[in-house]
């Protein structure tokens, strides 16, 4: 079975500095990991995705993320936040890929001016 | 036009009556899923269909129905709505050969 825990439902920071949303996942397949962001009224939009390739993932509005077998983390971060990055953001793993997701409870980023 | 599309986008609804939520979408995938979403809960699986012939229930799937009526259309039912259903539904939908979702914009269900 796989699980997602989210440190943080809420996490606020400064506009310029470090986003880091925290994303920790348990499961017995090698996993594929996800986050998504879902704005005000929206649906969700994926944000970026690990498929087992390179540890080190590049996303959409400057956001990466860093698979960590050793530490079973998939945390989100982006070096300096943005007004327009306040949402809340979902972390979600799948085995294989292919096979339905299981996501994480939350987190809502505020931003403070 | 959205590639995933959810009809109402908005519901109020009494205690007792039945509802369907619909999803259709154009992007050609196989696989379809219905989730709810509730504040401090995340999202969590209803239903989900591999193919038109293929359903199956998910982690919360008591008090639901579906119906996958072609490859494009997954339509969700309440048989007879409860105020604990009220959340925001979302319908996605993914491709058997790449990892993702595609989600639509959501029901906003209210049950009163």
């Amino acid at each position: 079975a796989q699980s997602v825990t989210q440190l943080g439902s809420h996490v606020s920071v400064s506009e310029g500095a470090l986003v880091l949303l925290r994303c920790n996942y348990s499961s017995s397949v090698p996993p594929y990991l996800f986050w998504y962001v879902q704005y005000p009224n929206q649906g969700l939009q994926l944000l970026l995705k690990y498929t087992s390739a390179a540890t080190l993932v590049k996303g959409i509005n400057g956001f990466e993320a860093e698979f960590k077998k050793s530490e079973t983390s998939f945390h989100l971060t982006k070096p300096s936040a943005h007004m327009s990055d306040a949402a809340e953001y979902f972390c979600a793993v799948s085995p294989f890929g292919n096979e339905k997701l299981t996501f994480g409870t939350g987190t809502r980023l505020t931003i403070i001016p | 036009d959205a590639d995933v599309t959810q009809t109402p986008r908005n519901r109020i609804t009494k205690t007792g009556k039945r509802i369907m939520l619909e999803c259709s979408q154009t992007k050609g995938h196989d696989r379809m899923y219905w989730y709810r979403q509730d504040p401090g809960l995340g999202l969590r699986l209803i239903y989900y269909s591999f193919d038109v012939k293929d359903i199956n229930k998910g982690e919360i799937s008591d008090g639901y129905s579906v119906s996958r009526q072609a490859q494009a259309k997954f339509s969700l039912s309440l048989e007879s709505a409860i105020p604990n259903q009220t959340a925001l539904y979302f319908c996605a939908t993914s491709s058997g050969d790449s990892p993702g979702y595609t989600f639509g914009s959501g029901t906003r269900l209210t049950v009163v």
